[in-house]
């Protein structure tokens, strides 16, 4: 099984529609969870953290379930700017690295 | 402004050529990291560095080499046993433990 395991996509939404990604992880004891956006050709930008309560920032909500193990990203609202890749962060073993999603891709069209 | 410098943006190799990328952050973090992404393919974990004069090899480290002489600089060097290094390279840096990771806006490399 991977560490982080996330569906490739595309997810192609229209503007203003709601979209939601999951994303798997098999380390039980990880802390840190994030979700990135990368652009093409672009380095990886932190989009948020994801914290045990949940939290939302903006458009964006960010959810972590435990007992299941995975973590989940919604977006409210899509922009055509949302479209680009997102990637599910999460500590590897040790905590000193973190450990990449593949990325799930999503499309905004107008 | 406080970040993470990565030089060149494009850098070309010739056959049996050594080349060093520069990564160098004035965020005054402990940790730095290299990665490689091909084409439509995720990050994979070249070396990483928690502290000065320390590092540990990644998933991929096999073709490459570092060195940690200074808290602020992590270059990687893609040598001639590395062969094929036509990929986009990440530098990145962490403030601790439980904190995410900065990128650089990274180093195209290419074989001549």
């Amino acid at each position: 099984r991977k560490e982080v395991e996330q569906d490739p996509g595309p997810f192609n939404v229209p503007e203003g529609a709601t979209v939601a990604f999951n994303c798997t992880y098999s380390n039980s004891a990880s802390q840190s969870f994030f979700w990135y956006r990368q652009d093409c050709r672009k380095e990886p930008k932190l989009l948020m953290s994801v914290y045990s309560s949940g939290n939302e920032d903006g458009r964006f909500t960010a959810q972590l379930n435990r007992a299941s193990q995975y973590i989940s990203l919604l977006i409210r609202d899509s922009k055509l700017s949302d479209s680009a890749t997102y990637l599910c962060v999460v500590n590897g073993p040790g905590f000193q690295k973190l450990v990449f999603g593949t990325g799930t891709r999503l499309l905004v069209s107008p | 402004d406080g970040g993470i410098t990565q030089s060149p943006k494009y850098l070309f190799r010739k056959e049996g050529q050594n080349v060093t990328l520069s990564c160098e952050q004035n965020l005054n973090h402990d940790a730095m990291y290299w990665y490689r992404q091909d084409p439509g393919q995720g990050l994979r974990l070249i070396y990483y560095s928690q502290i000065v004069n320390d590092f540990q090899k990644g998933d991929i480290a096999e073709g490459y080499s570092v060195s940690r002489e200074k808290k602020e600089s992590f270059p990687l060097t893609v040598t001639s046993a590395q062969k094929n290094p036509t990929a986009f390279y990440l530098c990145a840096s962490r403030g601790g433990a439980e904190q995410p990771q900065h990128f650089g806006d990274g180093t195209r490399l290419s074989i001549l």
